[in-house]
């Protein structure tokens, strides 16, 4: 039982590369959620998704793009990535009450 | 939108003495949740408080929940080196699922031996 997982755990991109993060669940959990955690911010979310097929916004959705795949995966796409998306990306995913983090990636955009 | 403010934001503490962080609302709160992330690592969940008034202990932890529904605090008693780490306080938003949380932004917590 992995829990949720995460590729890769670290990345480096020039701006105006593309990248798409990964992120699976194996305990058959309906909600799994991105954020993104800058020093002193706190975690933010960028999108969640309540249930396979649907997705929403949250907090700091702009410049990012997501897919769930199926109940178990939910990916997070950079289309033209920029210095200010420089951060560490959390995947979480949620059965009834607290969420289960994925381990991050931490992406560094030059 | 909800404001969350979470006080201190550093806390610098002698092994063995006490620790408290405090979370702050600007809105009526259905639940909040409480995380602790090691540095280096990820959020992990400790704690959800549900009702008015609510206290809640682990160990040497103590979590209560404010009489309004719009603070709620997290007591450390007698800390230890494995206490290090980051403490958010996560409200959610809805009853339903708690399908989304709003993160304060942490009381970091440094133990000196």
């Amino acid at each position: 039982n992995a829990g949720v997982t995460q590729t890769p755990k670290f990345q480096v991109l020039k701006t105006g590369q593309s990248m798409t993060l990964q992120c699976a669940q194996d305990m058959n959990h309906n909600s799994m959620y991105w954020y993104r955690q800058d020093p002193g911010m706190g975690l933010r979310l960028i999108y969640y998704s309540a249930s396979e097929g649907t997705t929403d916004k949250g907090e700091v959705p702009n410049g990012y793009k997501v897919s769930r795949l199926n109940k178990r995966e939910f990916s997070l796409r950079l289309e033209s990535a920029a210095p200010s998306q420089t951060s560490v990306y959390f995947c979480a995913s949620s059965g009834r009450n607290e969420q289960y983090f994925g381990p991050g990636t931490r992406l560094t955009v030059t | 939108g909800q404001q969350v403010m979470q006080i201190p934001q550093y806390q610098h503490v002698q092994e063995g003495e006490d620790f408290t962080t405090y979370c702050n609302s600007s809105t009526t709160l259905s639940n909040i949740q409480w995380y602790k992330q090691r540095p280096g690592g990820h959020p992990v969940f400790l704690i959800q408080l549900v009702k008015s008034g609510e206290v809640k202990k682990q160990k040497r932890l103590t979590f209560q929940f404010g009489e309004a529904k719009k603070n709620s605090s997290l007591h450390i008693t007698a800390t230890q080196t494995t206490d290090v780490g980051t403490y958010f306080c996560a409200p959610a938003i809805s009853n339903f699922g708690n399908e989304k949380l709003t993160f304060g932004t942490g009381t970091r917590l440094t133990i000196i031996p």
